[in-house]
């Protein structure tokens, strides 16, 4: 079964841009994933799906200051010109036959 | 713009079912390629998918909870439900309703309701 790894947490500076990272367990380097915003006391939001070779779809409405990338079994979500609000839960999200999982989520914290 | 809304009893009794409700609206959850699921969230804690249901009827469960969960659809209301038997104070969460387009990634969600086992 597919495993998702997330780091707990990451930090950087307002205006800044930050790079987080998923892993996919041995195997399953050649998943897409998506990756969710979730905001202090709020629900998720669908951020983007992104591909093995790095091609990736933002949800509606999300700025393109949000982009994707990957490597191997590396998925990336890369948030440039951090502000205020970027501050939130990032949660990797990935699919199989009848399964879905989740990584365990990164705390992000804009300096 | 299709919305979820998650709805049921904020308070449930340990060893009872929870039944949650997702009404859906700006489309048809009969629709083709359409996928319906249910994911919680405990306390400060991480996202858990529960299950889904497809378009079709058929069902996937977390293999976790697959023994107490039931996720079925009522075409006629536009609705999909969740049943989890026989609750414990783990099952305490916020509970979402959300789309998994073509069964893939949750792409729109509920906005949570929090269910307490007490």
């Amino acid at each position: 079964q597919v495993i998702l790894t997330q780091s707990p947490s990451a930090s950087a500076s307002l205006g800044a841009s930050v790079k987080l990272t998923c892993t996919l367990s041995s195997g399953h380097s050649n998943y897409a994933i998506a990756w969710h915003q979730q905001q202090p006391e709020k629900g998720p939001r669908y951020l983007m799906m992104l591909n093995s070779d790095g091609s990736h779809s933002r949800g509606d409405g999300i700025p393109d200051r949000f982009s994707g990338s990957s490597s191997g079994a590396e998925r990336y979500l890369t948030i440039s010109s951090l502000q205020s609000e970027d501050e939130a839960d990032y949660y990797c999200q990935t699919w199989g036959t009848g399964i879905q999982v989740f990584g365990g989520g990164t705390k992000l914290t804009v300096l | 713009q299709l919305q979820l809304q998650e709805s049921g009893p904020g308070l449930v009794k340990p060893s009872e079912t929870l039944s949650l409700t997702c009404s859906v609206s700006g489309g048809s959850i009969s629709s083709s390629d359409y996928y319906w699921g249910w994911v919680r969230q405990p306390p400060g804690k991480g996202l858990d998918w529960i299950g889904s249901i497809s378009y079709s009827g058929n069902t996937y469960y977390n293999p976790s909870l697959k023994s107490r969960v039931t996720i079925s659809a009522d075409t006629s209301k536009n609705q999909f439900s969740l049943k989890l038997s026989s609750v414990t104070a783990a099952d305490t969460a916020t509970y979402y309703c959300a789309r998994p387009i073509r069964g893939q990634a949750f792409d729109i969600w509920g906005q949570g309701t929090m269910v307490t086992v007490s």
